[in-house]
């Protein structure tokens, strides 16, 4: 079975500054992906980014971008120029290739962005 | 391009009530579909998911049951709702194919008293 570890449970950011959340992950399986989800206090879950562990290369989108480390089973996020709306519930996830039913979920990092 | 959606948003039920959640996909064929639920301030946990009509695979033995008895239409069901089924449950969706991007609908707020 999967485990998806995020050990902080709250974060805060000064507005434009840089921060980085933790994930690591322990599993058996060789071929996945790992994913960043943003929960806002919409409670709607969005995409942020996607990696999938057979590329070396990190993902990037605008901001966000990820330290993805497949041996040492970690999956960070860093949000640069943190804004505001960035005021979320962060979710680290990973979903094995061989069966989508098994994806697993961390417990959530509330990173709050302060003016 | 693709859409989900679930409802009711919110609910509140007596315990003992029967419970129907329902989420539709638009936009896709034969889509991997999905049921969460999030308990306060944690992680998702799935409850159910189906790779196919009439196809679903129980993660968590509880009292909750699902059916997909059309392509894009996936139903939470409960005939007797305890307080503990109490939460925030979330529909989603996939394409066919294992590590793909799981897409959420918005969420459905169920108050058991």
């Amino acid at each position: 079975a999967q485990t998806v570890t995020q050990s902080q449970p709250e974060m805060s950011v000064q507005e434009a500054e840089t921060v980085t959340l933790s994930c690591t992950y322990d599993t058996s399986e060789s071929n996945y992906y790992l994913f960043w989800y943003k929960q806002p206090p919409s409670r709607q879950m969005i995409l942020v980014i996607r990696q999938e562990a057979y590329k070396q290369q990190n993902a990037t989108e605008n901001r966000f971008s990820v330290n993805f480390q497949k041996a040492a089973k970690s999956f960070s996020l860093k949000i640069s120029d943190s804004q505001l709306g960035d005021t979320a519930m962060y979710f680290c996830a990973f979903i094995p290739n061989t069966n989508a039913g098994k994806s697993t979920f961390g417990d959530g990092t509330t990173l709050t962005v302060k003016p | 391009s693709q859409t989900i959606h679930q409802w009711p948003a919110t609910l509140v039920q007596p315990v003992g009530s029967p419970l129907s959640l329902e989420c539709t996909v638009e936009g896709t064929s034969n889509p991997n579909l999905y049921w969460y639920r999030q308990a306060a301030g944690r992680g998702l946990q799935l409850l159910f998911y189906s790779v196919g009509i009439g196809q679903i695979s129980s993660e968590v033995p509880q009292n909750l049951s699902a059916s997909r008895p059309q392509d894009r239409q996936f139903i939470l069901s409960s005939k007797k709702l305890l307080l503990s089924d109490s939460g925030f449950y979330l529909c989603a969706w996939s394409v066919s194919r294992s590590g793909n991007t799981i897409y959420f609908g918005e969420g459905s707020w169920l108050t058991v008293v």
